[in-house]
């Protein structure tokens, strides 16, 4: 079974100042990752993965996030936010248990950022 | 040029009736989803397909049949609406299973009064 956490339904943030939004997930087996952005009345769309390899992935709009499987985190990060960061973020977790999962994804509760000019 | 389009974008409709939701991707995927976003936001899978193979149901009610025509449709017919069906469903797709980027399409808000 996979789950997903997401530390903090709401983070608001100031322009400029570092955003840093929260996820730790439950695997049985290793896990993909991913971080999805939600703007009102849209789509989702993808920010950045980690499949293998290098722990720490970047992605678009200057997001990027860090796998670390001793905390069992991944969690999101922007030096410096914009308005245009204004959004609800989903964490994912995606793990083939044996072939059976066949790509889910097991979302997060999702985390509102408000960014104040 | 839209990669997984969905529709209709919006449907309010009475209870009892029945209604669909269709998509399309235009990526070449072979594997298709449909997710259901309820109103506190919380995303959930509900089925998956892969080359118009059922592959994952999420325990949903037998009103919901999906129906996959080919590797880049896949709709969803539902009958007998209630009111707690009233939620955002996204249709998603991606090449392969696990790992790999699930691509979603702008969602289907339904509303059943």
């Amino acid at each position: 079974a996979q789950s997903v956490t997401q530390l903090g339904s709401h983070v608001s943030v100031s322009e400029g100042a570092l955003v840093l939004l929260r996820c730790n997930y439950s695997s049985s087996v290793p896990p993909y990752l991913f971080w999805y952005v939600q703007y009102p009345n849209q789509g989702l769309q993808l920010l950045l993965k980690y499949t293998t390899g290098a722990t720490l992935v970047k992605g678009i709009n200057g997001f990027e996030a860090e796998f670390k499987k001793s905390e069992t985190s991944f969690h999101l990060t922007k030096p410096s936010a914009h308005m245009s960061d204004a959004a609800e973020y989903f964490c994912a977790v995606s793990a083939d248990a044996g072939g059976t999962s066949y790509g889910k994804l097991t979302f997060g509760q999702g985390t509102i950022l408000t960014v104040h000019p | 040029d839209t990669a997984v389009s969905q529709t209709p974008k919006y449907l309010v409709t009475q209870m009892g009736n029945d209604k669909s939701i269709k998509c399309e991707q235009n990526l070449g995927h072979d594997t298709m989803y449909w997710y259901k976003q309820d109103s506190k936001k919380f995303l959930k899978i509900m089925f998956s397909y892969n080359n118009k193979e059922l592959i994952i149901n999420e325990t949903v009610p037998n009103r919901f049949s999906p129906k996959s025509p080919d590797k880049a449709h896949l709709n969803l017919h539902i009958n007998s609406l209630e009111l707690g069906d009233s939620a955002v469903y996204f249709c998603a797709s991606s090449a392969g299973f696990t790992g790999n980027t699930i691509y979603f399409g702008e969602g289907s808000w339904l509303t059943v009064v």
